[in-house]
C-alpha cells in the first residue's frame, strides 16, 4: 500500500528558502502511471495547488508560484522535493504531498501533511 | 486563469440528500474529482472523473457533470459527512481546486 510521508524544517525565516521532502513508500515513484504533487493550506483557508512531477523530471507549476518554485525528483531516494523561495508571512501552512493519476491528474493518496510557519 | 466557485456552506438534515455544487466556464468539458476533508486531516478523495467511486467509499456518494456545474451529491447524511468539500480539475497544465464548501448535518 503507497504512503506518502513529508518532511522538513516546520519554521522558516522570512525571505529564506522553504525546503520539504516527501518520502514515497510501497510503490516505485518510476511508476509510469503517476505524477507527484505539492498541495498547501494556509490556515482557514483552502486547498492550493503547488506543482507536479513525472518521475522523468517534467514539471508543471502554478502560475502564481512560478518563480518561487522548484519541484525536482529523486528516483534512487524514492523521493520528491518542493523549494519556495523567498517566503513570507503568507507561505504560512500545511504543506503536502500526493500522488497523481496521469491523464485525469486527481490526487488519491495524500500525505499527512506537515505545518510550516513563516516567521523571524 | 480557470476558477471554481462552490457555495461557502451547506446544511443537510440527517438522512436527507446534500447536494455540493461547483461552477466553471463549461466545467463539463472537463474531468472534474472531489474530496472530503475533516478538522486536522488529509482530504480524502470520494469522486473522481465526475462520477467514479473510490474504494471504500459509499455508495451514498455520487456525481455528476454538465454544462457550467459539476455536483457532489450525497445521500442518506451521516454525522460522519460533516467536512469540507473541494472539488478540483486540471486545466492549462495545472491543477485548480475550488473554494470549498462546509457540510453540516443537522
Amino acid at each position: 500500500q503507497l504512503q506518502l510521508q513529508e518532511s522538513g524544517p516546520g519554521l522558516v525565516k522570512p525571505s529564506e528558502t522553504l525546503s520539504l521532502t516527501c518520502t514515497v513508500s510501497g510503490d516505485s515513484i518510476s511508476s509510469s502511471s503517476y505524477y507527484w504533487g505539492w498541495i498547501r493550506q494556509p490556515p482557514g483557508k483552502g486547498l492550493e495547488w503547488i506543482g507536479t512531477i513525472y518521475y522523468s523530471g517534467s514539471t508543471y507549476y502554478n502560475p502564481s508560484l512560478k518563480s518561487r518554485v522548484t519541484i525536482s525528483v529523486d528516483t534512487s531516494k524514492n523521493q520528491f522535493s518542493l523549494k519556495l523561495s523567498s517566503v513570507t508571512a503568507a507561505d504560512t501552512a500545511v504543506y503536502y504531498c500526493a500522488k497523481l493519476w496521469e491523464l485525469y491528474y486527481y490526487m488519491d493518496v495524500w500525505g499527512k501533511g506537515t505545518t510550516v510557519t513563516v516567521s523571524s | 486563469s480557470y476558477e471554481l466557485t462552490q457555495p461557502l456552506s451547506v446544511s443537510v438534515a440527517l438522512g436527507q440528500t446534500a447536494r455540493i455544487t461547483c461552477g466553471g466556464n463549461n466545467i463539463g468539458s472537463k474531468n472534474v474529482h472531489w474530496y472530503q476533508q475533516k478538522p486536522g486531516q488529509a482530504p480524502v478523495l470520494v469522486i473522481y472523473r465526475d462520477t467514479n467511486r473510490p474504494s471504500g467509499i459509499p455508495e451514498r456518494f455520487s456525481g455528476s457533470n454538465s454544462g457550467n456545474t459539476a455536483t457532489l451529491t450525497i445521500r442518506r447524511a451521516q454525522a460522519g459527512d460533516e467536512a469540507d468539500y473541494y472539488c478540483q480539475v486540471w486545466d492549462s497544465n495545472t491543477g485548480v481546486f475550488g473554494t470549498g464548501t462546509k457540510v453540516t448535518v443537522l
